[in-house]
C-alpha cells in the first residue's frame, strides 16, 4: 500500500534553533499535503494545508513565520519550525493526499523536544 | 469551524469484551473515517465509510456511517490486548480539499 515517510522521528534541539521536518510520498504523488500537532493526549489539529507549487494555507491561530512549509515537489514537503522555543514541543505529523486513490496517508510522525 | 464529538473518551475492558465507540458532528460529512493511533506512531486507517447508512466490516471491526451524515459508530468484537491504542474518527469533505476534521480519541485498554 502507499507509504509516507516521515523524518525525522524525533529530534531534541536547544531553544532559538531551527528544526526541518520532511515528509515524503514514496509511491505516489500528493498534490496536497497536511500538516498536524498533537500534544499528549489530544487529537490531532490541522495546521496547514500544503500544496505543491504555491503557498500554504495555515489554520486559525497558526503563525505563518514561524512554522515555515515548502511543498517543492509532488512527493516532498517540509515543515521547519524556526525559532524553536519549549511550547513547540510536541508530536508533528503529516498526511498525504493520493489524488488517485482519493484516500490521505499518514507519516509516521515526528517527536519534537526543545530543551 | 466544525466540531467531532467522540466518546467515550477512555474505555478500560476485559479481554474478549465487545467495544462501542462513536462520533457525532454538527454538520455533515462525506466521508467518515476511522483510524487508530499507537504511541509514537502516526494513525492508521482502519475503516472508511462513503455513503449514508453504510455498514462496513474489516475483520473484528464493524463502524456505520450514520443516515443523516452527522454521526458514525465502531464496534470492535472480541476484543484482544493488542487493540489498545486510541482510536479516532475523521470526517471530510470533498469540497474542503479533502481536509479531516478530527474526533478526540478513545482511548481503549485491554485487561487479559
Amino acid at each position: 500500500g502507499a507509504v509516507v515517510s516521515q523524518h525525522p522521528s524525533w529530534v531534541i534541539c536547544k531553544s532559538g534553533t531551527s528544526v526541518k521536518i520532511e515528509c515524503r510520498s514514496l509511491d505516489f504523488q500528493a498534490t496536497t499535503m497536511f500538516w498536524y500537532r498533537q500534544f499528549p493526549k489530544q487529537s490531532l489539529m490541522l495546521m496547514a494545508t500544503s500544496n505543491e507549487g504555491s503557498k500554504a494555507t495555515y489554520e486559525q491561530g497558526v503563525e505563518k513565520d514561524k512554522f515555515l512549509i515548502n511543498h517543492a515537489s509532488l512527493t516532498l514537503s517540509t515543515l521547519t519550525v524556526t525559532s524553536a522555543h519549549p511550547e513547540d514541543s510536541s508530536f508533528y505529523i503529516c498526511s498525504a493526499d493520493d489524488f488517485v486513490s482519493e484516500k490521505l496517508f499518514f507519516g509516521s510522525g515526528t517527536q519534537l523536544s526543545v530543551l | 469551524g466544525q466540531q467531532l464529538n467522540q466518546s467515550p473518551q477512555s474505555m478500560f475492558i476485559q479481554e474478549g469484551e465487545d467495544v462501542s465507540m462513536n462520533c457525532t458532528s454538527s454538520s455533515i460529512f462525506n466521508t467518515w473515517l476511522w483510524y487508530k493511533q499507537e504511541p509514537g506512531e502516526g494513525p492508521v486507517l482502519l475503516i472508511a465509510l462513503y455513503k449514508a447508512g453504510e455498514l462496513t466490516s474489516n475483520g473484528r471491526l464493524t463502524a456505520q456511517f450514520g443516515i443523516t451524515r452527522k454521526d458514525s459508530f465502531l464496534n470492535i468484537s472480541a476484543s484482544i490486548p493488542s487493540d489498545v491504542g486510541i482510536y479516532f474518527c475523521a470526517g471530510q469533505l470533498r469540497n474542503a480539499g479533502n481536509m479531516l476534521t478530527f474526533g478526540g480519541g478513545t482511548r481503549l485498554m485491554v485487561k487479559p
